[in-house]
């Protein structure tokens, strides 16, 4: 069975860190790329970085560009999520999802779906 | 990246057929796709590139685009099938969400 399973989610103050995990089960993680995508309670989705099957590329958003760093693992089961100098707007439930993507989204022949997410790592940044 | 915009809310009764809309200024050039999320779950993919079907999602679940409008199209809508719909699209290394549609079965 396809499986991610998020962790490493908690409660930090403005301007710690946090590393949350993608753990993936009933696949090769690195025959996929992985995506990251939060949302607040209530609110909609947002998505946050990926990374490419061989892990040689990513993309973030403009929100975290430069605070989160997303990498996989040697073994290539897990992903990581680096997150620092988080802020209150960081707050929101995090989840990583199995990834098809082609291109850069400026042709016609481009995609980009999710199509295994996991059940999300609550994230929390207050003081 | 631009803004992808759907209707706040979307009413059927059972077994008709509704839709949501997704609109976008150069969505005519690029793949929609489409995420189901029931309350306290998380998103599943219902329709990628704009048509096509994953394994599993019932045949009822359709996807079309002309111009700058993605729509999803639910056919005999089942109680089961109340839930938020969100669009999403991939532009210049950026993944757009549409800001979502709840869609109510009365």
């Amino acid at each position: 069975d396809v499986q991610l399973v998020e962790s490493g989610g908690g409660f930090v103050q403005p301007g710690g860190s946090l590393r949350l995990s993608c753990a993936a089960s009933g696949f090769i993680l690195s025959s996929y790329a992985v995506s990251w995508v939060r949302q607040v309670p209530g609110k909609g989705l947002e998505w946050v970085s990926v990374i490419s099957a061989n892990g040689g590329s990513t993309y973030y958003a403009d929100s975290v560009k430069g605070r989160f760093t997303l990498s996989k693992d040697s073994a290539e089961t897990t992903a990581y999520l680096e997150m620092n100098s988080l802020r209150a707007e960081d707050t929101a439930v995090y989840y990583c999802a199995k990834t098809y993507y082609f291109g850069s989204g400026t042709s016609v022949a481009d995609y980009y779906y999710m199509d295994v997410w996991g059940k999300g790592t609550t994230v929390t940044v207050s003081s | 990246s631009y803004d992808l915009t759907q209707p706040p809310s979307v009413s059927v009764s059972p077994g008709q057929t509704t839709s949501v809309t997704c609109f976008g200024n150069e969505l005519e050039y690029k793949y929609v796709s489409w995420y189901q999320q029931s309350p306290g779950q998380s998103p599943v993919l219902v329709i990628h590139q704009d048509y096509k079907r994953p394994s599993g999602i019932p045949e009822r679940f359709s996807g079309s685009k002309s111009g700058h409008t993605a729509t999803l199209t639910i056919s005999g809508t089942q109680a089961m099938d109340e839930a938020e719909y969100y669009c999403q699209a991939w532009d210049r290394f950026t993944v757009m969400f549409g800001g979502g549609t709840k869609l109510t079965v009365l």
